[in-house]
């Protein structure tokens, strides 16, 4: 099945700090959604990145969706040691296709 | 009010056995999916039904038995256990979505964390 590329694989953030993950595809996206879960936790549901170019912002979130619809990005700024976990990307069409995902850890 | 639940939690049992896991949603909504993630929390889909439909099977071995009685609900049964099969699995749903070419949110259940000795 076509997959989506998320790098990296693990990000070791000092608290404070801004880290970004990336998730890339090599065909067009309709859209892609992203996902944290937390340590023995589940996915929860962050965002719908729908339309070329979209930038969304929750707090310190910033996702943002590439011009070609071939790429998406997470930023955090000043991480925090509640932003630990792993966030995936995934790509939506008749299924969500995850990406191996980026785990976050923090440190104080 | 829990929205997706899943039962049970954690389920450890020997190989050649077979188990069930339950899941329920309450949300209302059409398709439901169950989903394995495996020790390096690669997520992958395994089936999707929509009003009790079985509209997606990912290559699952057929000792996996997905049953929907209803469109709340869809379970798990798995015959003939193996190592392999150690995993978490998660049930979710979400409604279809219509104009923008991909399916809704996904609303996870809490996960059963299966382990087979």
């Amino acid at each position: 099945g076509q997959q989506v590329m998320q790098i990296p694989q693990y990000q070791h953030v000092q608290e404070g700090e801004d880290f970004t993950t990336y998730c890339n595809s090599s065909t067009t996206l309709s859209n892609i959604q992203w996902y944290k879960q937390r340590p023995g936790g589940h996915p929860v549901f962050l965002i719908q990145l729908v339309k070329s170019g979209e930038v969304k912002k929750q707090k310190r979130l910033t996702f943002q969706f590439g011009e070609a619809k071939k790429n998406s990005s997470l930023h955090i700024t000043a991480t925090q040691t509640t932003d630990v976990g792993t966030y995936f990307c995934a790509r939506s069409d008749y299924k969500l296709s995850f990406g191996a995902g980026t785990t976050v850890t923090v440190r104080a | 009010d829990t929205a997706v639940s899943q039962t049970p939690k954690y389920l450890v049992t020997q190989m050649g056995n077979d188990k069930s896991i339950k899941c329920e949603q309450n949300l209302g909504h059409d398709t439901m999916y169950w989903y394995k993630q495996d020790s390096k929390k690669f997520l992958k889909i395994m089936f999707s039904y929509n009003n009790k439909e079985l509209i997606i099977n990912e290559t699952v071995p057929n000792r996996f038995s997905p049953k929907s009685p209803d469109k709340a609900h869809l379970n798990l049964h798995i015959n003939s256990l193996e190592l392999g099969d150690s995993a978490v699995y998660f049930c979710a749903s979400s409604q279809v979505l219509t104009g923008t070419g991909g399916i809704g949110k996904q609303y996870f259940g809490p996960g059963t964390r299966l382990t087979v000795t």
